[in-house]
C-alpha cells in the first residue's frame, strides 16, 4: 500500500536551515512526490516535484531558499535562511496508477 | 498566472446538497485533469476526487462514493462538484486544483483558495 510518512512537527531558529523529511512505504522508493506548503489560513500551494534521483522542478516563484533531496524511500524538503512566514503545514504528496496519497503534514514553527 | 476560483459552499443541513463550483483562468483547461482536495478543521488533506481532462475518467475516494459527482465544462473553464446526502463529516474546506498532465493521478501544480462547506442542523 502506497503511504507517505511525515514527522507531525518540526521547529527550527529564525535564519537558520531546517530538513523536513517524508517518508514513501516499502516497495514504493522509485515514487517521485511533491511538497505543498500551507501557511495559516490560506490554501496550499505547490512547491516543487521531487524525483527519486534528487532532481526537482520547483513551481512559479518559489525562491531558492526552497530545495530537494532524495536518499533512498526519504525525500527531503530543505529550507535555508527561515524566515517568520515559512511557518506552515508542510505536505507531501505522490501519485501512483489510479491514486494519490497525502502525507499527514509537517508542522514547521520559526523560533 | 494560472488562477482557479472556487464558489458554492455553506451551511447545509445533514441530508442536504451542494454544487461546488472552480473556475479556471491562465492555462488551457481542457487540456488538465482537474482534482477536489478537502480539509476538515485541524485535519489533513484529503483527496476527494478527480477527472481527467477529458472527463472520460473519475475517481472518488470510497467515503463520497454514491454521494458526490465531480463534472466540468471544458467549454467554460468550470469544474464541478456536486455533493448530496451530506453528513457531518464531509464539513470541510473544498479546493479545486490542478493536476500536472491529463491523467487525475499526477501532482498538483495549482491550488485554489477554498470554499467552506459547513453540515450542521
Amino acid at each position: 500500500q502506497l503511504v507517505l510518512t511525515q514527522s507531525p512537527s518540526a521547529s527550527a531558529s529564525l535564519g537558520a536551515s531546517v530538513k523536513l523529511t517524508c517518508t514513501l512505504s516499502s516497495g514504493h522508493s522509485s515514487y517521485a512526490i511533491a511538497w505543498h506548503q500551507q501557511q495559516p489560513e490560506k490554501g496550499p500551494r505547490y512547491l516543487m516535484k521531487l524525483n527519486s534521483d534528487g532532481s526537482h522542478f520547483k513551481g512559479d516563484r518559489i525562491p531558492d531558499r526552497f530545495s530537494g533531496s532524495s536518499s533512498g524511500s526519504e525525500r527531503y524538503l530543505t529550507i535555508s535562511s527561515l524566515q517568520s512566514d515559512d511557518e506552515a503545514d508542510y505536505y507531501c504528496q505522490t501519485w501512483g496508477t489510479g491514486t494519490v496519497v497525502f502525507g499527514g503534514g509537517t508542522k514547521l514553527t520559526v523560533l | 498566472e494560472v488562477q482557479l476560483l472556487e464558489s458554492g459552499g455553506g451551511l447545509v443541513q445533514p441530508g442536504g446538497s451542494l454544487r461546488l463550483s472552480c473556475a479556471a483562468s491562465g492555462f488551457t483547461f481542457r487540456s488538465y485533469a482537474m482534482t477536489w482536495v478537502r480539509q476538515a478543521p485541524g485535519k489533513g488533506l484529503e483527496w476527494v476526487s478527480g477527472m481527467s481532462d477529458s472527463g472520460s475518467s473519475t475517481y472518488y475516494t470510497d467515503s463520497v462514493k454514491g454521494r458526490f459527482t465531480i463534472s466540468r465544462d471544458n467549454s467554460k473553464n468550470t469544474l464541478f462538484l456536486q455533493i448530496n446526502s451530506l453528513r457531518a463529516e464531509d464539513t470541510a474546506v473544498y479546493y479545486c486544483a490542478k493536476v500536472r498532465g491529463s491523467d487525475y493521478s499526477n501532482y498538483f501544480d495549482s491550488w485554489g483558495q477554498g470554499t467552506l462547506v459547513t453540515v450542521s442542523s
